[in-house]
C-alpha cells in the first residue's frame, strides 16, 4: 500500500510569489491535514480536509489556503510569500483517530 | 483542554545506554489514542506505535518499549541499548474525536535525542 506522497520535496521561492503544494493520501483515507514545522518548532496545525470540505483550521493568516479533490488528494496554497513562511510543510492522512500517517514533507525556502 | 507535554527538549546519551522519553497528556475524553512518532533528519514523521485508552498493557518491540499509565496520564517511551541511528526528534501525540466527525491530533513539542558514538 503506497504511503502519503507529497510533491515537490523542495522548493525555493521569492518573497511575494505564491506556491502550491500537493499531497496524495493513502488509498482509502479521506482526511488530510496539513502542518507547518519551522526550525526548532513543533508541528503547527494549518487545516484539515475531509470529503472535500475544510473541517478545521489552525491559527494562520488567510494567505494560507487549501482544497481537497474528490479523490482525496489535497493541495495547499500560500500566496504573497514571506520569509517567515520558510518551513517544512507536512501532510498527514488518516481514516479515523487510529493514526495519522505523514508524507516526507515539502521543504519550502523563501528568499 | 487537551494537551501533550514533552518536558525533555533534548537528551544526549552515549551509544548502548538506555533512554526514556517522557510524555504526559491531558484530555477529558474517555476514548482516545496515544502515539509516538520518530522524525529523522530527512523530515518525515514515522509512525512508531498506537495505544488506545482502554489498553494499558505495556508493549515491547525489539529495543523499543512503551509504558502507558492512565493513573498518571503518561505514555513513556524507552529505547534500550540506544544506537546512533536512533538519533531523531520524537513526538508524542493524542487523538480525540471532534464534533465535526473527524479526529483532532495533538502533538507534543518533541524531544530531540542525540545518541553519541
Amino acid at each position: 500500500k503506497a504511503g502519503v506522497t507529497q510533491t515537490p520535496r523542495y522548493l525555493i521561492k521569492t518573497r511575494g510569489q505564491q506556491v502550491t503544494l500537493s499531497c496524495s493520501p493513502i488509498s482509502g483515507h479521506r482526511s488530510v491535514s496539513w502542518y507547518q514545522q519551522t526550525p526548532g518548532q513543533g508541528l503547527q496545525f494549518l487545516f484539515e480536509y475531509f470529503s472535500e470540505t475544510q473541517r478545521n483550521k489552525g491559527n494562520f493568516p488567510g494567505r494560507f489556503s487549501g482544497r481537497q479533490f474528490s479523490n482525496s488528494r489535497s493541495e495547499m496554497n500560500v500566496s504573497t510569500l514571506e520569509l517567515g513562511d520558510s518551513a517544512l510543510y507536512l501532510c498527514a492522512s488518516s481514516i479515523s483517530g487510529t493514526g495519522a500517517f505523514f508524507g516526507q514533507g515539502t521543504r519550502l525556502t523563501v528568499v | 483542554a487537551q494537551k501533550v507535554t514533552q518536558a525533555q527538549t533534548e537528551i544526549s546519551v552515549v551509544e548502548k545506554e538506555d533512554v526514556t522519553l517522557d510524555c504526559v497528556y491531558e484530555t477529558r475524553d474517555t476514548t482516545y489514542y496515544l502515539f509516538w512518532y520518530k522524525q529523522p533528519p530527512s523530515g518525515e514523521l514515522v509512525f512508531l506505535i498506537r495505544r488506545n485508552s482502554f489498553d494499558e498493557q505495556n508493549e515491547i518491540s525489539g529495543r523499543y518499549s512503551w509504558n502507558f499509565q492512565k493513573s498518571t496520564s503518561s505514555f513513556n517511551f524507552t529505547i534500550t541499548a540506544s544506537q546512533v541511528v536512533d538519533s531523531a526528534v520524537y513526538f508524542c501525540a493524542l487523538s480525540e474525536p471532534r464534533t465535526s466527525g473527524t479526529y483532532k491530533y495533538i502533538f507534543g513539542t518533541g524531544t530531540r535525542l542525540k545518541v553519541l558514538a
